[in-house]
């Protein structure tokens, strides 16, 4: 059974520092890998997908990593700003139509 | 493109009642279709998906049920709530014929049932 850990639960930086959240899945047959960001009372928004034949992929200040066999994956944000503060959600697509979710990190940057 | 809309934003409703949760995609055709439940600091847990009209999965006992009257369109359904329904709806989509295939949200029904 796929299970999807999120490390740190919760996590403070001050501004400007370049930060790493952390997943691990348990077993390595997927499909992508994608992360997400939700703000509170809202709903997911995707930040980057990462196909299982990709090693990473990148979108402006973010950087996600995927390293299949050991079922890990990073995402790195540079230069953090307030308005990263949120929660960021890593989930998995293994065989089939379903997508199995971390518990999330939630991210406060200080100003 | 693409976009998904879910609402009602917030829903308040008495134990007992009726639910109605209406998930609707446009711009894409055939899509999968997916419901969510999202407890207060916890991960997203998988209701039900939907791969075409009339076709439900279900994954978890419970006290809900889905449709899939249209191609298009989901809804979230119960006949008599109860206080461990409470919490955050997400529908989400994805694109049916390719593995490798982003998933979208919609933004969410907060329920509260009281």
């Amino acid at each position: 059974k796929q299970e999807v850990t999120q490390i740190p639960a919760a996590l403070s930086v001050p501004e400007g520092e370049n930060l790493v959240l952390n997943c691990s899945f348990t077993d390595s047959a997927i499909y992508n890998l994608q992360w997400f960001r939700q703000d509170p009372g809202k709903g997911l928004t995707s930040l980057l997908l990462i196909q299982s034949s990709q090693r990473e992929q990148t979108s402006g200040r973010l950087n996600a990593s995927l390293d299949k066999s050991s079922g890990r994956s990073t995402l790195y944000i540079a230069a953090s700003q307030p308005g990263d503060s949120a929660t960021y959600l890593c989930a998995v697509r293994p065989p089939g139509f379903k997508t199995i979710f971390g518990a999330g990190t939630r991210l406060f940057v200080k100003a | 493109s693409q976009t998904i809309h879910q609402w009602p934003a917030t829903l308040v409703q008495p134990v007992g009642s009726p639910l109605s949760l209406e998930c609707t995609v446009e711009g894409t055709s055939n899509p999968n279709l997916y419901w969510y439940r999202q407890a207060a600091g916890r991960g997203l847990q998988l209701l039900f998906y939907s791969v075409g009209i009339g076709q439900i999965s279900s994954e978890v006992p419970q006290n809900l049920s889905a449709s899939r009257p249209q191609d298009r369109q989901f809804i979230l359904s119960s006949k008599k709530l109860l206080l461990s329904d409470s919490g955050f709806y997400l529908c989400a989509w994805s694109v049916q014929s390719l593995r490798n295939t982003e998933a979208f949200f919609g933004q969410g029904t907060r329920l509260t049932v009281v």
